[in-house]
Order: structure tokens, then C-alpha cells, then sequence
């Protein structure tokens, strides 16, 4: 499965925005960018994906970059809700793969009032 | 809430014993995968199926064996338990396998292994 590295962690400011990055060198063409997120004592939480280009929904958004070797999950203005684990992962559809998300561990966002 | 119903929510047993963790897709999610959440881990993935079929495998040990059933629920069992099996699994399904299928999770099965 192709790998994605994201920062440990990151911190930001209540109704600032948040941007987290992660960097997948090692994309292939059938690899979807997906985003979950995993708040405290619940189940991951799926977010956004995309493929190529930005996309947009209620929850966030997600910058892809033209090579594709990276991608930004942004969310707009930060509540204290927000502060979870945040995973980037490719979904390959491929193969054998079947749709699984394999989870790397993630960027731990904490939000500051 | 995701739809997604697990059961038990927390399950307490000792080791060398066999327990069973039961989960409920959505409606007509087809797709169900099993996932093992431990402190020095993460979230592995385990086990999947299709429509009762299974479709992929991952870091599933020998002792722990999955099905999913004709009303499409599955349950995933774990025999000879031993301590280090103590950890949260997660259920989760999706409608397809696709890519543009997302997956629904749900709250888990805290199990520990006294």
C-alpha cells in the first residue's frame, strides 16, 4: 500500500483556519486521497476525498496538488470539535485491495479556545 | 451516529477464552471491514467481506476468524485470548468497494483480557 507521511502533530486557535498537510511521493494513478478523522472515545469519522482536483464539502476542504504527490486538508475556521486525530489515506481500488483504508497514525490536532 | 451498530460496547474476559464481536452495517451497505485499534498500533486493518464474501485480508492472526451473514452482519471471533489482544475493534461498512465509497465506523468493542 502506498504510504503518507503527516505531521505528528498541530496546533491551532479557536475560528482560525487549519491547514494539514500530508505528503504521499509514492501515489499511484488508481490511489484516492481520502481523509477520516478520529475524535476522543469514537469510531473514525470519514471527512473528504478527491482524486485530482480540490474539492469542497460542509465539513472541509481538500487542496490536492497538480503532481498529486501531496494534499492539504483545510478546515476553514477550527472549533473545539474539531480536535481529533486527523488521517490522510489512500484508497486503492485496485487489485486486491478492495476499497480497504489503511490508516497511518495521523496528525493529532488540538484546538485552543 | 454512523449506522453502524456494534455489540457489544465493552466485553471483559479472561485469557485462553473465545468471545464474539457483532456488528450491524447500514442498510444496504454491502461491505463490511474489521479493524483492531491498540495504544502501540494504531488502527490495523484486519478482515473484510462483501456481500458475504470475503475479499481481503490483513494482519488477522490465526486465533481470530470473521463471517458475514446472509442479512449481511457480520461477527468477528477471537479465540485462545491473550492479553495483547486487549484493544478496540472497529466495524465499519461502506455501499461498495469503489472509490467513491466512503466507509461508516462504528463506536467499537472495548475488549480486554484480565
Amino acid at each position: 500500500d502506498a504510504k503518507t507521511t503527516q505531521p505528528n502533530s498541530m496546533e491551532s486557535n479557536e475560528e482560525e483556519p487549519v491547514h494539514l498537510p500530508c505528503n504521499h511521493s509514492t501515489i499511484s494513478g488508481t490511489d484516492y486521497i481520502h481523509w477520516y478523522r478520529q475524535l476522543p472515545s469514537q469510531g473514525p469519522e470519514y471527512v473528504i476525498h478527491g482524486l485530482t482536483s480540490n474539492v469542497n464539502n460542509r465539513m472541509a476542504s481538500l487542496a490536492i496538488a497538480e503532481d498529486r504527490k501531496s494534499s492539504t486538508l483545510i478546515l476553514h475556521r477550527a472549533t473545539l470539535r474539531d480536535a481529533a486525530v486527523y488521517y490522510c489515506i489512500l484508497r486503492d481500488v485496485s487489485g486486491t485491495s478492495y476499497g480497504k483504508l489503511t490508516f497511518g497514525q495521523g496528525t493529532i490536532l488540538t484546538v485552543h479556545p | 451516529d454512523s449506522g453502524v451498530t456494534q455489540t457489544p460496547k465493552h466485553l471483559i474476559t479472561a485469557t485462553g477464552q473465545r468471545v464474539t464481536l457483532r456488528c450491524s452495517p447500514r442498510s444496504g451497505d454491502l461491505s463490511v471491514y474489521w479493524y483492531q485499534q491498540s495504544l502501540d498500533q494504531g488502527l490495523q486493518f484486519l478482515i473484510q467481506y462483501y456481500n458475504g464474501e470475503e475479499r481481503a485480508k490483513g494482519n488477522i492472526l490465526e486465533r481470530f476468524s470473521a463471517q458475514q451473514f446472509p442479512d449481511l452482519h457480520s461477527e468477528l471471533n477471537l479465540s485462545s485470548l491473550e492479553l495483547g489482544d486487549s484493544a478496540l475493534y472497529f466495524c465499519a461498512s461502506s455501499k461498495g468497494t469503489g472509490e467513491n465509497t466512503e466507509a461508516f465506523f462504528g463506536q467499537g468493542t472495548r475488549l480486554t483480557v484480565v
